[in-house]
């Protein structure tokens, strides 16, 4: 069946531009998950989303980060006032409910911001 | 504040041989420890994942080694093979946190002919 898919698969932008990251997680998974993963680094918890729920926000490192989830499936990440340390790979991932069920990632949208 | 240490960063063995890679972590609370496995240009994908209640687990040629005591917890990679090459990355999450996993840095393994 079809796994979670994000796009754009890459995305260069110039300093100060704001972007939109989307992902499309697997149908029926009602949690859904954005990490950040740098160069080196590992994976960076941003935010969380369970069914109606409030989102858990915890890991968004400022308030240029923002994400929303429309209809329990398709979810935007958006950077505002992009910085060059933004630069980084984003990765979302579904699971098919809160608990220690397996988070399954997409791709990622590799982001370039120069 | 790095709740999971990943050790080594980069690894190299022939194949057959037996990589082991390392984690350690600080947050006594975590109770869910998987492996994730990641080639280049993919999103990461679950390898094999423990809970503390055991101490080892094994699934195929992946081994995860858990010592509570000492808050670490291993992979280990039998027979290694080429196609074994990849970035491997421990995580660790507690219940009722809504799962969201704290990641180790990576171990980047190639596995030589």
């Amino acid at each position: 069946g079809a796994g979670v898919s994000q796009s754009p698969s890459n995305k260069v932008t110039e300093k100060g531009k704001d972007v939109e990251l989307r992902c499309d997680p697997i149908s029926g998974h009602t949690a859904l998950y954005w990490y950040r993963q740098s160069l080196g680094q590992g994976l960076e918890f941003l935010i969380y989303f369970q069914g109606n729920s409030a989102p858990d926000k915890s890991g968004l490192p400022s308030d240029r980060f923002s994400a929303e989830r429309t209809g329990g499936s398709v979810s935007t990440l958006t950077i505002q006032r992009t910085q060059q340390e933004d630069s980084a790979v984003y990765l979302c991932a579904s699971s098919p409910s809160r608990g220690r069920e397996t988070q399954y990632f997409g791709p990622g949208t590799r982001l370039l911001v120069l | 504040q790095q709740q999971v240490k990943q050790s080594p960063q980069s690894l190299i063995v022939q194949k057959g041989g037996i990589p082991i890679i390392n984690c350690a972590y600080e947050n006594t609370a975590f109770d869910y420890f998987p492996w994730y496995q990641q080639f280049p240009g993919k999103g990461p994908a679950l390898l094999i994942a423990i809970r503390p209640d055991v101490s080892e687990k094994k699934e195929g040629r992946f081994t995860i080694s858990f010592n509570k005591s000492a808050k670490q917890f291993s992979l280990h990679i039998m027979d290694s093979q080429p196609g074994d090459s990849a970035t491997y990355f421990c995580a660790a999450s507690k219940t009722g946190t809504a799962s969201k996993l704290t990641f180790g840095t990576g171990t980047r393994l190639q596995v030589t002919l």
